[in-house]
């Protein structure tokens, strides 16, 4: 039981490039979040996906994408990365009747140059 | 927007002593309110919740209180431990209960 997997750890970009930072859980949740965390701000909301199917935008979605491929996976796209979007990403899950309880993987940090 | 934000930044505590760190919300709407600790280099742990009908709520060495008239939450660890030592963070479950959002959270030191 692995919990939230992200993939990759770390990655270095080139202002423009884009990529997807994957999230998988194997917990059987419903709900997925992507966070953002810079230092002293501590984690903001991106896009949650309240269940397979769906998704909306939290505090901070501009300049991102997010696809809930299936229950398990929810991926979040950068389509043309800033050095602002330079930040420590975490994904993390609920289940429908915990909701509280978020499980979160290791992280990604992103460095954009 | 409504947020939810933490009075102190950090806090330095000797091992033993109780510590307590506070939180600041301004939805009325929220639902639950939550605790998590977060150890350097690692994702967000949950520690304890509590739904926004309760003043108090105890778990392991942790009590949440929760101040509705002044809209404030603390968290208490009883006697600190060295593996106490982390960032805390607030977080809250938004309106339609979905969302869950953070605050700036308190980096916790214990001295031995």
């Amino acid at each position: 039981n692995a919990g939230v997997t992200q993939t990759p750890k770390f990655q270095v970009l080139k202002t423009g490039q884009s990529m997807t930072l994957q999230c998988a859980q194997d917990m059987n949740h419903n709900s997925m979040y992507w966070y953002r965390q810079d230092p002293g701000m501590g984690l903001r909301l991106i896009y949650y996906s309240a269940s397979e199917g769906t998704t909306d935008k939290g505090e901070v979605p501009n300049g991102y994408n997010v696809s809930r491929l299936n229950k398990r996976e929810f991926s979040l796209r950068l389509e043309s990365a800033a050095p602002s979007q330079t930040s420590v990403y975490f994904c993390a899950s609920t289940s429908y009747w915990v909701r509280t309880e978020a499980f979160f993987g290791q992280g990604t940090r992103l460095t954009v140059v | 927007g409504e947020s939810v934000g933490l009075h102190l930044p950090t806090l330095s505590v000797q091992e033993g002593d109780n510590s307590i760190i506070n939180c600041a919300y301004s939805n009325s709407a929220s639902d639950y309110f939550i605790w998590y600790k977060q150890e350097s280099g690692k994702g967000p742990q949950f520690i304890i919740d509590i739904r926004s009908n309760m003043d108090k709520r105890q778990g392991q060495r942790v009590t949440v209180l929760l101040n509705k008239t002044v809209k404030h939450l603390s968290l208490q660890i009883a006697a600190t431990q060295p593996g106490d030592s982390a960032v805390y963070f607030c977080a809250e479950n938004g309106d339609n209960n979905n969302d869950m959002r953070f605050g700036a959270g308190t980096r916790l030191t214990v001295k031995p």
